[in-house]
């Protein structure tokens, strides 16, 4: 099955710099990426995604990047702001969906004033 | 954009009772719903997959008859933890998926805190 973990399980950074948050994978036949944001006592909110034909992404002040030769993705997040500070989890998918996700165990993103 | 909804948000029980937790998917037809647990401060786990119409697979080490699944409609899965201890007390979450393409994100519930005494 997929395996899916964080470098760091804390992040602290100013407000309004830009914040990186890793990830590793293990099952190179995860085709399919995604970042959740989770705030304390909610769901995880999707925040971006990228297939594997890809390797960068751009959303609103969000990029993911991955890197299929070291097995590894990243979030980068501008100009983080306080609203920013929460649980970010990469998930990976290799069966289209139907196996559900698997969770790496998540950075806490703090934000510094 | 797809919505999940999860009821309760949380609820306090005694040991020995169960529980049942609902997940309605509100503006798209769930076929499949994913149910997750999560321990404080750890990750999501995928506890088992709930099938519209036939029985939940679960995941290895989950027991299928205190974590009972039904998935009778295609808007509504239901979790019940039967005989509810301690031990069970988590953050149970669920989650589905709008079945278009190949690869979508799932859509995830804003969980349900369940402690028992």
């Amino acid at each position: 099955g997929e395996s899916v973990g964080l470098h760091l399980p804390t992040l602290s950074v100013q407000e309004g710099d830009n914040s990186i948050i890793n990830c590793a994978y293990s099952n190179s036949a995860s085709d399919y990426f995604i970042w959740y944001k989770q705030e304390s006592g909610k769901g995880p909110q999707f925040i971006i995604d990228i297939r594997s034909n890809m390797d960068k992404r751009q959303g609103q002040r969000v990029t993911v990047l991955l890197n299929k030769t070291v097995k590894h993705l990243s979030l980068q997040i501008a100009a983080t702001q306080p609203g920013d500070s929460a649980v970010y989890f990469c998930a990976g998918d290799s069966g289209g969906g139907a196996d559900g996700l698997t969770f790496g165990k998540g950075t806490h993103l703090i934000i510094q004033p | 954009g797809a919505v999940v909804s999860q009821h309760p948000s949380w609820v306090i029980c005694k040991s020995g009772t169960s529980v049942k937790i609902e997940c309605r998917s509100l503006d798209f037809q769930a076929t499949t719903m994913f149910w997750y647990r999560q321990f404080p401060k750890q990750s999501l786990m995928l506890m088992a997959t709930s099938n519209e119409g036939s029985k939940a697979t679960y995941e290895q080490g989950v027991e299928k008859d205190k974590f009972l699944i039904n998935h009778a409609s295609l808007t509504l899965s239901t979790l019940t933890v039967t005989s509810a201890h301690p031990e069970d007390s988590s953050f149970y979450i669920c989650s589905s998926q709008v079945p278009s393409s190949y690869n979508s994100p799932l859509h995830f519930g804003n969980g349900t805190r369940l402690t028992v005494t």
